[in-house]
């Protein structure tokens, strides 16, 4: 079956500090994998994507490198601001499927 | 405001009670979905619309949970008898394509007493 396993929150890191949250996934094939982000009273939205191995995913200095050899796709970034406060999903999609397969979520919180 | 839409964004019942759900997709999406979300956890997969028709359903959605979208477009998403275990979060997102973003709505939260 699907599944995706995220790290555990929450997560509290001071501003300009490194931030890595691991994912793990399981899936026949060859799925596409996703960071979603929800910040708070906001609704989920796409950070970034990667459809094949090896593919990294970029945006607003967030990345994550999609490694079918240990099928994981961590998300990082090099310096975290306050306004990055929010719940981070990994998340996977079948090839073909419809439906997208959520990790738990992790709460990241930045303070000055 | 041209996203996702949902109503109510709240919703408090009492058990045994029935509610339903609007969403509002953005109009040009024809594939439209449904999530829920309880505390502490990720979405999960209800049900999926292309157009109107719907192609496929969760097993977590029980004999009392219905979905549609009859025209293509809006969908509801009605639970009856209600019980306090379907307190969650319920999420709608749209997309245009099989392997296109889905944006996602800000969520209806249920609440049963």
């Amino acid at each position: 079956g699907n599944s995706v396993t995220q790290m555990e929150g929450p997560v509290t890191l001071s501003e300009e500090a490194f931030l890595t949250i691991n994912c793990t996934y399981t899936a026949t094939g060859y799925p596409s994998l996703f960071w979603y982000v929800q910040y708070p009273g906001e609704g989920l939205q796409l950070l970034l994507k990667a459809t094949k191995a090896d593919d990294k995913g970029s945006n607003k200095g967030f990345e994550a490198t999609y490694r079918k050899e240990t099928t994981s796709f961590h998300l990082e970034k090099g310096s975290v601001q306050v306004s990055d406060s929010a719940v981070y999903f990994c998340a996977l999609s079948q090839t073909g499927a419809n439906n997208l397969f959520f990790g738990t979520g992790t709460r990241l919180t930045v303070i000055p | 405001d041209t996203g996702v839409s949902q109503n109510p964004r709240h919703k408090i019942t009492k058990r045994g009670q029935n509610v339903t759900f609007r969403c509002d997709p953005i109009s040009e999406h024809n594939r439209l979905y449904w999530y829920r979300q309880t505390l502490g956890q990720g979405p999960e997969f209800l049900t999926y619309f292309q157009n109107e028709a719907q192609l496929e359903k969760s097993r977590l959605l029980s004999d009392r949970f219905s979905a549609e979208r009859p025209k293509g477009s809006f969908s509801t998403l009605e639970i009856q008898r209600t019980e306090q275990g379907d307190s969650a979060m319920y999420l709608c997102a749209s997309t245009s394509g099989l392997q296109a973003e889905q944006f996602f709505g800000p969520g209806t939260r249920l609440t049963v007493l």
